[in-house]
Formats: structure tokens, C-alpha cells, sequence
């Protein structure tokens, strides 16, 4: 069965530091993954997707990720982070095996940064 | 471009009433979705449609119904609400007609709906 796993419910980055917002999966063929941002009060919006080609990938808001086959992660990273970027963070799985096309979803990771 | 809209933004109901809850979007999107948003449960898929007229069911179905008459519109309706479909509400729409396989979604503000 498909999953994901975002095995932080919060991480805590000080203004300036790198952060890292992690997701694992579990397909039974390739998959596609995604990160969603959520912020206070509002929808969800689209940072970045791996489908194929570079396992690095880059996004929205200087955010990036990068697609490890063999440790079927998918881990958000951003070199220096900002206030502005505390949210909710989602990551989401599709398996290209899986003829429903369910998109399967991580129960979220809050990001607090401190100033 | 408005993208997608969500009405109302909150909404309380009394068990066993019945509601609601509207979704568009201006995008020509064929692909669109109902999630609902609990804590610490990520979301969750309620019903889908691939195009006018083609609805199904997702992880979460029951006590919902959806109908999809125009690509544009894709209302939800809580046929008799329970406290348990007390949740956050969000509609997402994506381009492709293979069920946004690999496209990205895009979503409403969402409707917070509180059941008594």
C-alpha cells in the first residue's frame, strides 16, 4: 500500500540557519512526489514536484528537495530560512503503479523559524 | 483569474442538517477534488471528478454526495450532518483529464465547518 511519512509534527530553525522538512514514502512502482505549503487560514499551494530526470528539484520561495531512490525520501530543504516561511508543510505521493491516481499525503510538518 | 473559490469560508450546522458547500474555478480545469483536513491527519480525499458529468468516490466518502454538471462547478453536499464532518473543507482543481497525475493542484481558501 502507498504511504507517506512526515516523521517531524514540528520543526524549530532559528532565522538565517538551513532547515529541513523531511518525507518519506512507500510505492510499489515509481513515484511522483510532491510539497504543498500551507499557510495560517489559507489553501494549500504547489512548492515543487520530482516526476523524473534531476533527483535535485527546485521550487518556489528558494525551497528545493531532493528525490533519494534508495532512502525513498524526499526531504524539503531551503539554505537559510525566514520568518516568513513558518507554515505548514505537506508532502504527497503519487505511485505511477496505482490506476486510481490517488494522491496520498503526509499528515504535515509545522515549521516555526525564530527571528 | 480568480483560480479557485470556496463559499462560505465558515459555516456551523446542527446534526442532521443538510448543506452546501460550493466550489469553482475559472481555469478550464478538467480534474477536480474534495479534501477534508483534520489535525494531524494530512488530507484526505472525499470525491473527485475527471470531467463534466464523471464523478468518484475517494478514501473518505461517506456522508457525502458531489455532482460535477459544468467544468467549472463542483459543489459538495453533507446530505446529514454529524459532529464527525466537523473538519476544515478544501477543493483543489488540476489540468489534466489523467486525474492531475503529475500536475500540480491548485486550491481553494477552504470552508471551516463546525457540526453541533
Amino acid at each position: 500500500a502507498q504511504s507517506v511519512a512526515q516523521p517531524e509534527d514540528q520543526v524549530n530553525v532559528a532565522e538565517g540557519n538551513p532547515l529541513t522538512v523531511k518525507c518519506t514514502y512507500s510505492v510499489s512502482g515509481n513515484p511522483y512526489l510532491f510539497w504543498y505549503v500551507q499557510y495560517p487560514n489559507r489553501g494549500l499551494q504547489f512548492l515543487l514536484k520530482y516526476i523524473t530526470g534531476d533527483n535535485l528539484v527546485k521550487g518556489s520561495y528558494g525551497f528545493e528537495a531532493e528525490f533519494n531512490k534508495s532512502q525513498t525520501s524526499f526531504h524539503l530543504k531551503k539554505p537559510s530560512a525566514l520568518v516568513s516561511d513558518s507554515a505548514l508543510y505537506f508532502c504527497a505521493v503519487r505511485d505511477n503503479m496505482d490506476s486510481n491516481y490517488q494522491l496520498i499525503w503526509g499528515a504535515g510538518t509545522k515549521l516555526i523559524i525564530k527571528p | 483569474n480568480a483560480g479557485v473559490t470556496q463559499t462560505p469560508k465558515f459555516q456551523v450546522l446542527k446534526t442532521g442538517q443538510s448543506m452546501t458547500l460550493q466550489c469553482a474555478q475559472d481555469m478550464n480545469h478538467e480534474y477536480m477534488s474534495w479534501y477534508r483536513q483534520d489535525p494531524g491527519m494530512g488530507l484526505r480525499l472525499i470525491h473527485y471528478s475527471v470531467g463534466a458529468g464523471i464523478t468518484d468516490q475517494g478514501e473518505v466518502p461517506n456522508g457525502y454526495n458531489v455532482s460535477r454538471s459544468t467544468t467549472e462547478d463542483f459543489p459538495l453536499r453533507l446530505l446529514s450532518a454529524a459532529p464527525s464532518q466537523t473538519s476544515v473543507y478544501f477543493c483543489a482543481s488540476s489540468y489534466s483529464r489523467l486525474a492531475g497525475v503529475t500536475d500540480t493542484q491548485y486550491f481553494g481558501p477552504g470552508t471551516r465547518l463546525t457540526v453541533l
